[in-house]
């Protein structure tokens, strides 16, 4: 049962670098997101898809580019890495059901670090 | 822009003590989750409350979500150290997305 897996797990960037945080999940969910959460916080919604091809920005998606070309994995790439960058990033995916009802299920999260 | 906030933002108890945190917004949410993080982990659903005035119960924890679905509450009976986390609420955008409150970092203390 893996679920939705995250790599790397931790990850040290220079400023200015890129790098693309992987994502993937096999439960056939059609809904992926990608948060953020900083130190002693709650988490911040930075890009979502509702399916493959298609994607929408969340709260705070500058600096942050996604994709969803398959169903199963949904990549998130930083160009330019900056300080403000630093932090927990979360994947999740879900599978809404009839009545509101939309279960999350999270990976273990990316912990990324721009000196 | 939606918002959820969260109260307490920290609390601190003792075993054994009961305890309520809550969830409030000024705006409506087709249903709204409450997870639980530990260090280094991933958010573990608890539950999910869909119906407005909806009670759920999950052992010692007890759910409900508010009338008007604007807001909900985590009341714990008889705190464990085991319950020691942050405790996250989240509102659903009618399936589209989810806005996350800043949670309330609960300690439990044996």
């Amino acid at each position: 049962n893996a679920g939705v897996t995250q790599t790397p797990k931790f990850r040290i960037l220079k400023i200015g670098q890129s790098m693309t945080l992987q994502c993937a999940q096999d439960m056939n969910h059609n809904y992926m997101y990608w948060y953020r959460q900083d130190p002693g916080m709650g988490l911040k919604l930075i890009y979502y898809s509702v399916g493959a091809g298609i994607t929408d920005k969340g709260e705070v998606p500058n600096g942050y580019n996604v994709s969803r070309s398959t169903t199963e994995d949904f990549p998130l790439r930083l160009e330019l890495a900056a300080p403000s960058q630093t932090s927990v990033y979360f994947c999740a995916s879900s599978l809404p059901r009839g009545g509101g009802e939309n279960i999350q299920y999270f990976g273990a999260g990316t912990r990324l670090s721009v000196l | 822009t939606q918002l959820l906030e969260q109260s307490p933002q920290f609390l601190s108890i003792q075993e054994g003590e009961n305890l309520t945190v809550y969830c409030n917004s000024s705006s409506v949410f087709s249903s709204l989750q409450w997870y639980r993080q530990e260090p280094g982990e991933g958010p573990v659903l608890l539950v999910t409350v869909v119906t407005g005035g909806e009670v759920k119960k999950l052992k010692r924890l007890t759910f409900q979500f508010g009338d008007a679905r604007k807001d909900s509450s985590l009341h714990i009976t008889a705190a464990q150290p085991g319950d020691t986390g942050l405790y996250l609420c989240a509102g659903a955008n009618y399936g589209q997305n989810f806005v996350f409150g800043p949670g309330t970092r609960l300690s439990v203390l044996p």
